[in-house]
């Protein structure tokens, strides 16, 4: 059966650090992939997706950045975080038109 | 471009008394819809979805949701509610292809006994 993991589950960052989260999707090859942010109070915002790798679209500008090394590897990274940043990150993949989410990852930028 | 509308924030609901959370889309082609659940701190659970054929949805935990083209609506149902229905309702369409979902900004629940 197909399977995503995200991780870490939690994250505290100071402002101006690095970040890299990671989502590895099992079971399936050649996933379309996912990055969507949930800001405090707010519905959910799709940062970027990913049809193959090394291929990434972007829907909004942004201080994050996506690569995709491998099939089933997704990275969501920033150079310096900003206050803004802050949030709840979810991964996803898409099969068949169906969705399936990852559990999230709680960032938040101190 | 595509967009969804939940018009209600919140929605308070007794035990044990039905449930109508709203959903209005905008999408220029056949859209896909779905409802998802987010319980806090978590992920988000699939519903249920509509693609095609049966205007009336049947998903998990007793939910069902109905298509109406004619109003661009896809309002979910439960005819009784539990207080384990206390959680983050999100709308969402698609058009299937490679650019993910658009969702509403969310109905959070709250069942009162």
């Amino acid at each position: 059966s197909q399977t995503i993991h995200q991780w870490p589950a939690t994250l505290v960052q100071p402002v101006g650090s690095p970040l890299s989260l990671e989502c590895t999707v099992e079971g399936t090859s050649n996933p379309n992939l996912y990055w969507y942010r949930q800001a405090a109070g707010r519905g959910l915002q799709l940062l970027f997706y990913s049809v193959g790798i090394g291929q990434i679209s972007s829907e909004v500008p942004q201080n994050l950045s996506a690569s995709r090394p491998q099939d089933r590897q997704f990275i969501l990274s920033s150079k310096k975080l900003l206050l803004s940043d802050s949030g709840f990150y979810l991964c996803a993949w898409s099969f068949s038109y169906g969705y399936t989410f990852g559990s999230g990852t709680r960032l938040t930028v101190v | 471009a595509q967009s969804v509308t939940q018009p209600d924030i919140h929605i308070t609901v007794s035990e044990g008394a039905s449930l109508e959370l709203r959903c209005n889309y905008s999408y220029g082609a056949t859209p896909y819809l779905f409802w998802y659940v987010q319980s806090p701190g978590q992920g988000l659970q699939l519903l249920l979805k509509y693609f095609s054929g049966d205007t009336l949805v049947q998903g998990i935990k007793g939910f069902e949701a109905e298509f109406k083209r004619s109003q661009s609506s896809f309002n979910l149902r439960k005819p009784s509610v539990h207080w384990s229905d206390a959680a983050e309702y999100f709308c969402a369409v698609g058009g299937g292809g490679a650019d993910g979902l658009t969702f509403g900004k969310g109905t959070h629940l709250i069942i009162q006994p």
